[in-house]
């Protein structure tokens, strides 16, 4: 079936970068793009960013360009993304979702990265 | 584009119909207008896309409207199950309406 298994959870100094992992499998990859959402503790769902499954034209939001990069493996079907520089006000369940046009399809399981 | 949804939050019995609303601070095309549920340690669920169009496995209590700058999630008949936040999403998501039992 269609899925996409992120890599397990992340405790990490300030500071420092994480890098998180979505495997994708059930469809053609390239087909899609992937985008990146986070939930801080007690707040809302926040867009990250998006890259299509061809690994070209990333886009990001405002408020994290430059400390957030987004890469997939067309080989494994994954997709990356990777915070640096980060604070404890990063600290938040990150999710993966299969995109097209906009519209969120499948979800991730999530990723709790931790900054402590 | 902004979007905001209202009310934050929503205290209502199972049962009851809810009314969900969500502006955007310019019009939005309806193709792009979509609307999830998130339950606590789950992740968000895809409910409606292109504004008014069920996904698959969504119930047919869950309907969606709206054109410009307003759109509106409705469930008709609340089940126990529905009590969530829902989000709308353009590209960036809404702030939330948290639905809960009254």
């Amino acid at each position: 079936q269609v899925q996409l298994v992120q890599s397990g959870a992340e405790v990490k100094k300030p500071g420092a970068s994480v890098k998180v992992s979505c495997k994708a499998s059930g469809y053609t990859f390239t087909n899609y793009g992937i985008s990146w959402v986070r939930q801080a503790p007690g707040q809302g769902l926040e867009w990250m960013g998006w890259i299509s499954g061809n690994n070209d034209k990333p886009g990001y939001s405002q408020k994290l360009q430059g400390r957030v990069t987004l890469t997939t493996d067309t080989s494994t079907s994954t997709a990356y993304m990777e915070l640096r520089s980060l604070r404890s006000d990063d600290t938040a369940v990150y999710y993966c979702a299969r995109d097209w046009n906009y519209v969120r399809d499948i979800w991730g399981q999530g990723t709790r990265v931790t900054v402590s | 584009i902004e979007l905001t949804q209202s009310p934050a939050t929503l205290s209502l019995s199972p049962g009851e119909r809810a009314t969900l609303s969500c502006r955007a601070s310019q019009s939005v095309s309806t193709n792009n207008l979509s609307w999830y549920q998130h339950k606590p340690g789950q992740a968000p669920r895809l409910l409606i896309y292109a504004t008014s169009t069920r996904a698959t496995g969504t119930p047919a209590r869950f309907s969606g409207s709206g054109s410009g700058t307003d759109f509106t999630l409705t469930i008709s008949s609340l089940q126990p199950e529905d009590f969530a936040v829902y989000y709308c999403q353009h590209d960036f998501f809404g702030g939330g309406t948290k639905v809960e039992i009254k």
